[in-house]
């Protein structure tokens, strides 16, 4: 089955505790992103990624850092999280390649930083 | 930059009553248009999109969108509602090159009443 997997699903965490949401696509995608989800805000891109080893800024970066060295996953990490990065978080992969695809989103990561 | 619009926040409506949800973008050049569904702790779903061709799209569970480039708009509809629909609902456009980045509206939830 295609699936977007994001693990864990939901945490709680202290303020400046590293952590890592992992993000995996069985689809072969070149395309994957990060979003974070916010009241009255929708979603907002975080960063995102058009290939391995190829990893750029969407338009809410601070805090956060990914990376892509395989095709399959893209984690993404905060590195001293703060709690105003509370907040659900959201991956997505499409095939890439402006093929004009949909994006597929994973079931998200629900954040709670104390 | 790319900005979207949905002017309905909540929307109450009875089961069997037709729906209509606004969506407005801005954007100088050619975009795709989608509409996502977000049902309650759940991922995004793609309901329709829109990449080329006929302005009137068809999605799944009856839902339907119709691009009027002259108006930037790419409003839902359904004819008839169902407590099921109960949701929200989500306007999102990207560029068909580069970074796929989807732009959201701040969505719309929309309440059923049986």
């Amino acid at each position: 089955e295609a699936q977007v997997t994001q693990n864990p699903r939901y945490l709680i965490t202290v303020t400046g505790k590293k952590l890592t949401v992992t993000c995996s696509q069985n689809m072969n995608h070149e395309y994957m992103s990060w979003y974070r989800q916010d009241p009255g805000l929708g979603l907002r891109q975080i960063y995102y990624s058009m290939n391995v080893e190829v990893t750029d800024k969407g338009d809410v970066p601070e805090g956060y850092k990914v990376s892509r060295k395989e095709k399959r996953n893209f984690p993404l990490i905060l590195e001293s999280p703060s709690p105003n990065q509370t907040s659900l978080y959201f991956c997505a992969s499409s095939p890439g390649d402006s093929r004009n695809q949909p994006q597929h989103f994973g079931d998200g990561t629900r954040l709670s930083i104390l | 930059a790319q900005s979207v619009s949905q002017h309905n926040h909540h929307v109450i409506l009875s089961e069997a009553a037709s729906l209509e949800l606004g969506c407005n973008y801005s954007y100088g050049g050619t975009v795709n248009l989608f509409w996502y569904v977000q049902y309650p702790g759940q991922h995004l779903q793609l309901l329709l999109k829109y990449f080329s061709g006929d302005p009137l799209v068809k999605g799944i569970k009856g839902f339907e969108a119709e691009f009027i480039k002259s108006k930037f708009s790419f409003n839902l509809r359904k004819p008839s509602v169902q407590w099921s629909d109960t949701a929200e609902y989500f306007c999102a456009v990207n560029a068909p090159f580069g970074n796929e980045k989807l732009t959201f509206g701040t969505g719309t939830r929309l309440t059923i009443i049986p």
